[in-house]
């Protein structure tokens, strides 16, 4: 048990449709990075949020968009989803910016584009 | 961009055997980390190595962090059942994200 939160559990959506998907993070925890895992791979970094603010991005295009708010809550947005978006969805939290801080994930949300 | 590459994908054993699994990449990383991860589950943190060499122990496994800091690897003595999972190596790349390999899953049966 992480403290970490994620919501929905599982999603199905058609393709050219748009997805919100939320995390509660751990309270005090200012950093917020969201990640994508495919069947069979790693967690994939999307972008990082740090006190409401984008802090790093990794190789994702601009649809998939990002926000955090004050009360240690998040949104992952993906528009106009494609077949290849479908995935696990991990949201991980922790405290600050330190390199090796410990990120704690959530138990992710399953999406799946049809 | 920093790549970690694991092996094997994949890995069937019975109960009571001993296994490795390999984490390497041709870039130095400031720290490594290990998770384990189970279906419908997020990645829980098994540890963290920083020290070139470094070598820690979590009960029956073992993880070493090379001397360069590009490789790590992760040692189970007398596997269970209950090890059964994805185990993931992690870097971080000089700043708060992480970069993961793409795992090994493990399967432990009785």
């Amino acid at each position: 048990e992480t403290g970490v939160t994620q919501s929905p559990t599982h999603l199905i959506k058609t393709r050219g449709q748009q997805v919100t998907l939320r995390c509660s993070s751990q309270s005090g925890h200012n950093t917020v990075s969201w990640y994508q895992q495919a069947l069979g791979q790693g967690p994939q970094f999307i972008f990082q949020y740090y006190r409401e603010e984008e802090n790093g991005r990794g190789n994702f295009p601009p649809r998939f968009s990002g926000l955090q708010f004050p009360n240690y809550s998040s949104e992952l947005n993906v528009n106009a989803l494609e077949l290849d978006d479908s995935a696990l969805y991990l949201c991980a939290s922790s405290p600050g910016l330190r390199e090796g801080d410990t990120q704690y994930f959530g138990p992710g949300t399953r999406l799946t584009v049809l | 961009t920093q790549l970690l590459e694991q092996s094997p994908q994949f890995l069937s054993i019975q109960e009571g055997e001993n296994l490795t699994v390999y984490c390497n990449s041709s870039s130095v990383f400031s720290s490594l980390q290990w998770y384990r991860q189970e279906p419908g589950e997020g990645p829980v943190l098994l540890v963290t190595v920083v020290t070139g060499g470094e070598v820690k122990k979590l009960k029956r496994l073992t993880f070493q962090f090379g001397d360069a800091r590009k490789d790590s690897s992760l040692h189970i003595t007398a596997a269970q059942p209950g090890d059964t999972g994805l185990y993931l190596c992690a870097g971080a790349p000089g700043y708060s994200t992480l970069t993961f390999g793409k795992g090994t899953m493990l399967l432990v049966s009785p």
